[in-house]
């Protein structure tokens, strides 16, 4: 069985761009999340979906965005990149919910951004 | 103070040793995640424990809830254990929200 599926693996922006990073869930899964890892530091959450309803948001502009299509794939979107948003932006897909004890995460390899 | 912190940041050991990374935190409901990642970036689940312990292979995991104190245990220590191993704990009971340390860098060297 596919794992979770992450694209672009790479990829390179210039400052004010926007970028849209794709990803597909485990079959099955109906929960997906994003995570922000900067270089040298744990990650941190951007946002969950959950059935295709937003569920939680992290401490990050309005710059970021995201959506769960029908088939449980998501989009997270950034507009106006700055420097300080190259980072590995990490998908993950579970079950459940991990605040409940039953949502495993599953993640994906990651999308490395580069803003120049 | 960080929410969840790990000690040591870094690890150097030689093949065979044992291991212990240990994982404080000051927030968190529900489970304890612990990860694995790999230099290339993925991350691997490797327990999600409420209490007690728990063993996978050379890997044993425990968890004290009153003392908000984890460990991460690897008996014989090879180098392909040389990962950073980052604990997890959920925030916020009805969604996804991770709190992460900041990992512990473990090299085994042969």
């Amino acid at each position: 069985d596919a794992g979770v599926t992450q694209s672009p693996t790479h990829l390179i922006k210039t400052r004010g761009q926007q970028v849209t990073l794709r990803c597909s869930p485990i079959s099955g899964h109906k929960s997906v999340s994003w995570y922000q890892q900067v270089l040298g530091q744990g990650p941190q959450f951007i946002f969950q979906y959950y059935e295709k309803e937003e569920r939680g948001r992290g401490n990050f502009p309005d710059r970021f965005s995201a959506r769960q299509f029908p088939n449980y794939s998501s989009e997270l979107n950034v507009n106006a990149l700055l420097l300080g948003d190259s980072a590995l932006y990490l998908c993950a897909s579970s079950l459940g919910l991990a605040g409940r004890g039953v949502g495993e995460l599953f993640f994906g390899e990651g999308s490395r951004l580069t803003v120049l | 103070k960080n929410e969840v912190e790990q000690s040591p940041q870094n690890l150097t050991a030689q093949e065979g040793e044992f291991i212990t990374i240990n994982c404080s935190y000051s927030v968190g409901i529900s489970a304890l995640h612990w990860l694995q990642q790999h230099p290339g970036g993925g991350i691997v689940s490797l327990f999600m424990l409420s209490s007690g312990k728990k063993k996978h292979g050379r890997l044993i995991a425990t968890i004290n809830i009153q003392e908000k104190h984890s460990s991460l245990h690897i008996t014989a220590s090879h180098p392909r254990d040389s990962a950073v191993y980052i604990c997890a704990v959920p925030a916020a009971w009805d969604n996804n929200d991770m709190r992460f340390g900041a990992g512990t860098r473990l090299t085994v060297k042969p």
